[in-house]
């Protein structure tokens, strides 16, 4: 089956530590994305990839790191200077955005920070 | 003024009716739109696309008013499984990201 896997479904970690979220695409898109949602509010966008070995902060990247080093996956990494880190992370990919393609959704990981 | 907006809601309709929820955006260029559905702690899902003709896909309906800039999605005869929260997107001209509404909140009632 093709699809978005990230792991894992929850996450709790400590205060100061950092901690890293799995991304894998099996469908062959070039473009790759990190959100963030909290309680009530929309989808916020951390970071973005449109080919491997590149990548671009979106609106709220501080406090957050990524790579792309192979074209399947897209791991985030919530690093102890994210003020806020618990919400519901969420992994998407497509085809190219460029060509207004849609964007295909993983099953979200929830971190939360005790 | 935010890119998308969206009425919250709730909206709370009783099963067999037709709702309806609009979403403005500010970007008078931007050129891709669609519905998404996102259900409780779950992953948004793409409901529908919407074209500049319009279009419908069984009980939904999907218009874009691009003089007013919304778009606009109609449930007609809503089921229980309806229940879900409707994100708009939106496109900007130019842009390589989706520009995601807060989200409507919708509940069928028994």
């Amino acid at each position: 089956d093709g699809g978005i896997t990230q792991s894992p479904k929850y996450l709790f970690r400590k205060e100061g530590q950092n901690v890293t979220l799995s991304c894998e695409q099996n469908l062959n898109h070039d473009a790759m994305y990190w959100y963030r949602q909290d309680p009530g509010q929309g989808l916020r966008l951390i970071y973005y990839s449109q080919i491997v070995n590149d990548f671009q902060k979106g609106d709220i990247a501080e406090g957050y790191s990524v790579s792309r080093e192979k074209k399947e996956s897209f791991p985030l990494t919530v690093t102890s200077a994210q003020k806020n880190p618990t919400a519901f992370y969420l992994c998407a990919s497509s085809i190219d955005l460029r060509l207004r393609d849609t964007q295909y959704f993983g099953p979200g990981t929830r971190l939360t920070v005790l | 003024r935010k890119e998308v907006e969206q009425d919250p809601g709730p909206f709370n309709v009783p099963e067999g009716a037709t709702v309806a929820f609009n979403c403005t955006y500010s970007n008078s260029a931007s050129q891709s739109f669609f519905w998404y559905r996102q259900d409780c702690r779950k992953e948004p899902k793409l409901l529908m696309s919407v074209y500049s003709s319009g279009n419908e896909d069984g009980r939904f309906t999907a218009q874009l008013n691009r003089a007013s800039q919304y778009i606009s999605l109609l449930i007609r005869d809503s089921k229980l499984s309806d229940s879900a929260t409707y994100l708009c997107v939106v496109i900007p001209q130019g842009a390589q990201k989706l520009v995601f509404g807060q989200g409507t909140r919708l509940t069928i009632n028994p």
